[in-house]
């Protein structure tokens, strides 16, 4: 099993450009997460989703696009990059089943946006 | 508005001594609180987590402290060692989670 796989690992952009970040798992979880992390702010949520065809917004949403066509798979889009979403993108995924919905996470992408 | 609350920003710690972090949140409908590590490079792995109807929770070297009332929770760390040099989070929530702003550990040995 992969786990939580994310590409790509690393991503320059210059402002105005798009991109997605892609997120893939194997483990079934109904439950996938994306948030950013910047230095001395934690993680923050982005976008969430509770299951394919259902997304919701968190904590700091503004700039990005998400989908859930299947269970696997989770795709961040950035329509227009700015400078201010340059960070570490991490995905996680939890299973609704879990006594401690324990998330799990991906590698993380590092993106720079010039 | 930051609902978690993560002290102190840095810590440095002899090994074999006790590495002590504290959060603190605000809603009180959060009832899941759970602690991850962060090595360089790598996503935050869940370390240990508890839920609000007990007090304290201990995995080896590592415990929870939870005091409902004070609407605080802490993460002790037993026997410190050089290899729990990392980033801490503390996080709180129920649907989603929220998570403090990390405390960076160093273990000098």
């Amino acid at each position: 099993n992969a786990g939580v796989t994310q590409t790509p690992k690393f991503q320059v952009l210059k402002t105005g450009q798009s991109m997605t970040l892609q997120c893939a798992q194997d483990m079934n979880h109904e439950y996938m997460s994306w948030y950013r992390q910047d230095p001395g702010m934690g993680l923050r949520l982005i976008h969430y989703s509770v299951g394919a065809g259902i997304t919701d917004q968190g904590e700091v949403p503004n700039g990005y696009n998400v989908s859930r066509s299947t269970t696997e798979d989770f795709p961040l889009r950035l329509l227009s990059a700015a400078p201010s979403q340059t960070s570490v993108y991490f995905c996680a995924t939890t299973s609704r089943g879990s006594s401690y919905n324990e998330q799990f996470f991906g590698p993380g992408t590092r993106l720079t946006v010039l | 508005q930051q609902q978690v609350k993560q002290s102190p920003q840095s810590l440095i710690v002899q090994k074999g001594g006790i590495s002590i972090i504290n959060c603190a949140y605000e809603n009180t409908a959060f009832d899941y609180f759970p602690w991850y590590q962060q090595f360089p490079g790598k996503g935050p792995a869940l370390l240990i987590a508890i839920r609000p109807d007990v007090s304290e929770k201990k995995e080896g070297r590592f415990t929870i402290s939870f005091n409902k009332s004070a609407k605080q929770f802490s993460l002790h760390i037993m026997d410190s060692q050089p290899g729990d040099s990392a980033t801490y989070f503390c996080a709180a929530g129920y649907s989603t989670l929220t998570f403090g702003k990390g405390t960076m550990l160093l273990v000098s040995p």
